[in-house]
């Protein structure tokens, strides 16, 4: 069974830039979640998915990060624009129910 | 405010030895409780969980101990491998609401 796929695996940017990543998750998994890990810490959620319904944003920039999950599927992860801080890994995981999350390998983004 | 916290950022150990990781928590609504390891440039991995109904759950080389009179969990890798080398996150749950805490990580390291 595939795990959880994430795309880009690396980017770089300059700031201003917009950057999106993409994740698709693991195939019946209904919850979806975006982490941001930041060099040394632990993941920190920013967004949770219901099937296409975000159910937990509250720790989502909303003035610079928008993400959307079309069809209860796969989901895109856009910020716009990127700021030098934004640096850091851009998890992506899925879970069948509450408890056990699958994580993806990560977006590494760099803003220079 | 620091909701699950791993004191230790690094720990070592010799190959066959007992590794033993810590986690202290803050709230008690917690009650469910898991540990996750990764390695570089992966995304983390599912590894145990224990819930807040049980103080104990072992797993082949792994036992997740919980004291919830303490808010503290612990990891007990035994015998430790080189493998075993990697970062791993402490990470909690409340009720049913799909959101994972982490800890900071603390960075194992089993010499051979």
């Amino acid at each position: 069974e595939a795990g959880v796929v994430q795309s880009p695996r690396y980017k770089i940017i300059e700031k201003k830039q917009p950057v999106a990543f993409w994740c698709n998750p693991i195939s019946g998994h209904n919850t979806l979640y975006w982490y941001l890990q930041n060099l040394g810490q632990g993941p920190e959620l920013l967004i949770r998915y219901e099937n296409e319904e975000a159910v937990d944003d509250s720790q989502l920039p909303k003035d610079r990060f928008s993400a959307e999950r079309l069809k209860g599927v796969d989901s895109t992860l856009k910020i716009q624009p990127a700021e030098l801080g934004d640096s850091a890994v851009y998890l992506c995981a899925s879970s069948l129910f509450h408890g056990e999350l699958f994580f993806g390998e990560g977006s590494r983004l760099t803003v220079l | 405010d620091q909701q699950v916290k791993q004191n230790s950022p690094s720990l070592s150990v010799q190959e066959g030895r007992i590794s033993i990781l810590n986690c202290d928590y803050t709230n008690s609504m917690f009650d469910y409780f898991l540990w996750y390891k990764k390695y570089p440039a992966e995304g983390p991995t599912f590894l145990i969980s224990i819930s807040s109904i049980k103080d104990k759950n072992e797993d082949g080389r792994f036992t997740v101990f919980l004291n919830k009179s303490a808010k503290h969990l612990s990891l007990h890798i035994v015998p430790s491998q080189p493998g075993d080398s990697a970062v791993y996150f402490c990470a909690a749950s409340e009720g049913n609401t799909g959101k994972l805490i982490f800890g900071q990580g603390t960075t194992l390291q089993v010499k051979p």
